[in-house]
């Protein structure tokens, strides 16, 4: 059964940084293109990073130059490094991938909240 | 990028309601589209993939289509359980995935 379960949300200071990890179970990280979309509190989704089955990593330009997206294949475990946190970035974090069809993402974790606050 | 524009952005239906959203992309995306339903405090569920295939496991009364820059998710005949946001995403471009902002489907 495919699983995917994130950690690593929580409370943090603006200018601070956090590591959300999505542990992954059913399946192959390297071998799906795997991405993470954030939710903002009321608001709808954005997407924020993807990793390509070959390494290639894209990012919103809302987070361009301080989130990293990475993942340990000895852990079958997706990453995301956020730095230089901002307000805005206060939201439910989810991974999610597309194992089964071509484009959609048909697996979706349960998502971390990430609370960016003095 | 590639911008998504859902409309409406709100809707008011009742049960047994033939209800129809479209998205509509800033350039063209042939068909690669696909949708999703969010409940409450909820991840969202795949509903239709590139355009108008059916995920495994949604009622046949979803439907999609489209192709380009326009695109429909039609529902049937609403259920008690189809109130909900429904989101557009588009997978055309892979370096950069766009989600429409979302249709609050609500209950008459």
């Amino acid at each position: 059964e495919v699983q995917l379960v994130e950690s690593g949300g929580g409370l943090v200071q603006p200018g601070g940084s956090l590591r959300l990890s999505c542990a992954a179970s059913g399946f192959t990280v390297s071998s799906n293109y795997m991405s993470w979309v954030r939710q903002a509190p009321g608001k709808g989704l954005e997407w924020v990073s993807v990793i390509y089955s070959g390494g290639s990593t894209y990012y919103a330009d809302s987070v361009k130059g301080r989130f990293t997206i990475s993942r340990d294949n000895s852990k079958n475990t997706l990453y995301l490094q956020m730095n230089s946190l901002r307000a805005e970035d206060t939201a439910v974090y989810y991974c999610a991938t597309s194992i089964l069809v071509q484009g959609g993402f048909d697996y979706w974790g349960q998502g971390t909240l990430v609370t960016v606050s003095s | 990028d590639i911008q998504m524009t859902q409309s409406p952005s709100s809707l008011s239906a009742s049960v047994g309601d033939r209800v129809t959203i479209t998205c509509r992309a800033s350039q063209s995306i042939s068909s690669y589209l696909n949708w999703y339903q969010q409940k409450p405090g909820k991840a969202p569920k795949l509903l239709i993939y590139a355009a108008s295939s059916l995920q495994s496991g949604v009622p046949s009364r979803f439907s999609g289509s489209g192709s380009g820059t326009d695109f429909t998710l039609t529902i049937s005949s609403l259920q008690p359980e189809d109130f909900a946001t429904y989101y557009c995403q588009q997978s055309y471009s892979t370096l950069s995935i766009t989600f429409g902002q979302g249709t609050r489907l609500e209950i008459k």
